[in-house]
């Protein structure tokens, strides 16, 4: 079972705000993941990161940005955010070595 | 490229009943993993099984199993004696050990009633 958190929850702002997501683990995972999810649809892979100081984009086109400053930490900022931005972000861990990857509560934001 | 299809939209099953939900894939990667995972509508995405492509046994997990045929890739979940807590979105997505990404279906959606 891993133990990784996203804060806030749920996040309803107006446009043009900077916005970052919080996600950390506490398992020392060194690979971890963001995804954006529309509703009631599937998930896209929008950055992920192998270690510190490691950062790739995904498959999704984003103008969202990620830092690895700590193993533990892996925060998503959106600059200015629009209402194209509202989605669900998810974040995820998994070890080296392994496949399987462990997701936190996610973050629904809402751009007005 | 890998690609993961659910065919099911939308499934309804009586509690205490099995139920099959439907996952096809697709890809040229001569290893990769299947995964199952739920969605309650809390949003969180729960990790329930996994199932290696050089695995021979069909995967299970207390009432989760994985029906994997790879010959006609597919990778089905079998949930026995339904829940209502079972209610919920169930994502199949496939592993690529070449990329190192996770391809996810576009769910079903399962309901449990009494």
């Amino acid at each position: 079972e891993a133990d990784i958190y996203q804060t806030p929850r749920y996040l309803v702002i107006g446009t043009g705000k900077k916005i970052t997501l919080e996600c950390s683990q506490t398992m020392g995972h060194d690979k971890m993941y963001w995804y954006q999810q529309d509703p009631g649809m599937e998930l896209h892979l929008i950055h992920y990161s192998y270690g510190v100081n490691s950062t790739e984009k995904g498959d999704l086109s984003s103008e969202s940005t990620v830092s690895r400053i700590r193993t533990e930490h892996f925060p998503l900022t959106l600059e200015s955010a629009r209402p194209s931005h509202t989605s669900q972000y998810l974040c995820a861990s998994s070890e080296v070595g392994t496949d399987t990857q462990y997701f936190g509560p996610g973050t629904r934001l809402t751009v007005l | 490229a890998q690609k993961i299809t659910q065919t099911q939209p939308g499934m309804f099953v009586q509690e205490k009943e099995a139920v099959t939900l439907d996952c096809t894939y697709d890809t040229s990667d001569p290893s990769y993993g299947l995964f199952w995972y739920k969605q309650p509508s809390s949003g969180e995405m729960i990790f329930l099984i996994y199932q290696g492509s050089y695995d021979q046994q069909n995967a299970t997990e207390g009432r989760y199993s994985l029906n994997f045929q790879k010959a006609r890739k597919s990778a089905n979940l079998v949930i026995s004696a339904s829940q209502l807590g079972d209610s919920a979105m169930y994502f199949c997505a496939i592993y690529s050990y070449n990329t190192d990404k996770l391809i996810f279906g576009t769910g079903t959606r399962l309901q449990v009633f009494p």
